[in-house]
């Protein structure tokens, strides 16, 4: 069956450290994947977009990785602050309009 | 451009009660998604709208849940018969032609 899967367990991590994130598909060919952030009671907020063709993105402290081998994607956050803890959502889309998101992991990141 | 907004933000009804939200997407958004979200998941999608037509809908919304987008503005999601089930954040995003997606605050639902 399809699946995404993201870590469950949260992601603690000393502000300044670099946090990396994980996201892992089995039975998706997805022609893009996304991240997102959420805050808790809050919609999520589109950070990056890489596309199957594409093997890394970065837009400031945040860089993406997408290996369609793998069937991975790994989220890094740079000299992380203690506003960087969230939840970090994995969403897959198909290149239709259906995206699918992982349940996320949540990052704390502490001063 | 004020973002998505959804009304109302939370929402408590006993079960077997029908409610009503409204989504109003950024404007000339032709795209607008529904999805629900329960604690410690990620948004899961109900329905997708381009305009007015409404081109998808989850196999995992019964026929208690009906949306609706006249004139490929804001869009509606009716919910009939609530169930304790039910009890979730429903979230609407819009977007416009490509992939990323604007999402609303969400309307929090409690069926009691």
């Amino acid at each position: 069956s399809q699946k995404i899967e993201q870590n469950s367990e949260a992601l603690n991590i000393q502000e300044g450290k670099t946090a990396t994130l994980t996201c892992n598909y089995t039975n998706y060919s997805p022609a893009y994947l996304q991240w997102y952030r959420q805050d808790p009671g809050r919609g999520p907020v589109f950070l990056l977009l890489i596309r199957e063709n594409e093997k890394e993105k970065r837009k400031e402290r945040l860089k993406v990785t997408f290996d369609t081998t793998l069937k991975q994607s790994l989220f890094h956050i740079t000299a992380s602050q203690p506003a960087d803890s969230a939840t970090y959502l994995c969403a897959l889309g198909t290149g239709g309009f259906k995206t699918i998101f992982g349940a996320g992991t949540r990052l704390f990141v502490k001063a | 451009d004020t973002g998505v907004s959804q009304d109302p933000r939370h929402k408590i009804t006993k079960r077997g009660q029908n409610v009503t939200f409204r989504c109003d997407p950024i404007s000339e958004h032709n795209r607008l998604y529904w999805y629900r979200q329960t604690l410690g998941q990620g948004p899961e999608f109900l329905t997708y709208f381009q305009n007015e037509a409404q081109l998808e809908k989850s196999r995992l919304l019964s026929d208690r849940f009906s949306a609706e987008r006249p004139k490929g503005s804001f869009s509606t999601l009716e919910i009939q018969r609530t169930e304790q089930g039910d009890s979730a954040m429903y979230l609407c995003a819009s977007s416009p032609k490509g992939f990323v997606q604007y999402f609303g605050p969400g309307t929090r639902l409690t069926v009691t």
